[in-house]
């Protein structure tokens, strides 16, 4: 079984609509991200999270909110999707004390 | 700021061909070096890394070795296999007071490899 997993894999939504990606993890880390990846421009931390009562914002973190709901779990919300959210949503994981990062296979979210 | 500059792609090679994406950085501090690759659907995942200056990082034929002098970390491999077509990412990190081990991540490059 896969380490990080994401849900869904893939998403189509309407602008206005509120939606929620899901992400866990059974690696046992600490640490949790959630990026974007746009075609040409790589991928961008949208938040990440240093234990489940420490949440941040990254580069890109406006019209989206998070939730840290346990040690292994991190959801990204959208609380009002609008067409230039279209991307391919990514989350990792690190350990506090290591510097890999290890990626879910991703969620493609179309926004109409 | 920080920063990753690298190749545009697509890049398209023969198999059995030399392999090089070229990478180069700026930075606030010292960083951490990374070259990621994504398969075609799936996640990224860690290639190879490097720490410190001269620091050659390979894995599964590929090295890249971090020139503090040039700030590089061109990715190489000698002969490429229609295996290793993804898409490829280099990365810095750089820890300072608060960080929480943010990677900031090249545009990609694309790699086809034809048999």
């Amino acid at each position: 079984d896969a380490d990080v997993t994401q849900t869904p894999r893939n998403r189509i939504t309407k602008t206005g609509k509120r939606i929620m990606l899901e992400c866990s993890q059974t690696k046992g880390h600490d640490r949790m991200y959630w990026y974007r990846q746009d075609p040409g421009l790589g991928l961008r931390l949208i938040y990440y999270s240093f234990d489940v009562k420490d949440i941040n914002k990254g580069e890109i973190s406006d019209g989206y909110s998070v939730s840290r709901q346990a040690q292994a779990k991190f959801s990204l919300s959208l609380e009002s999707a609008i067409p230039n959210q279209t991307a391919l949503y990514f989350c990792a994981t690190s350990a506090s004390n290591r510097e890999t990062q290890y990626f879910g296979p991703g969620t493609r979210l179309l926004v109409l | 700021g920080n920063s990753v500059t690298q190749m545009e792609g697509p890049v398209t090679l023969s198999e059995e061909a030399f392999l090089t994406i070229n990478c180069t950085y700026t930075a606030t501090g010292y960083p951490s070096l990374f070259w990621y690759v994504q398969y075609p659907g799936e996640g990224l995942q860690l290639l190879l890394k490097a720490t410190k200056a001269d620091d050659k990082g390979s894995n599964k034929g590929f090295e890249a070795t971090y020139r503090k002098e040039t700030t590089s970390f061109h990715l190489e491999k000698g002969s490429v296999q229609v295996s290793d077509s993804a898409v490829y990412f280099c990365a810095l990190r750089v820890i300072s007071s608060g960080s929480a081990r943010q990677l900031t991540f090249g545009s990609g490059t694309q790699l086809t490899v034809l048999p």
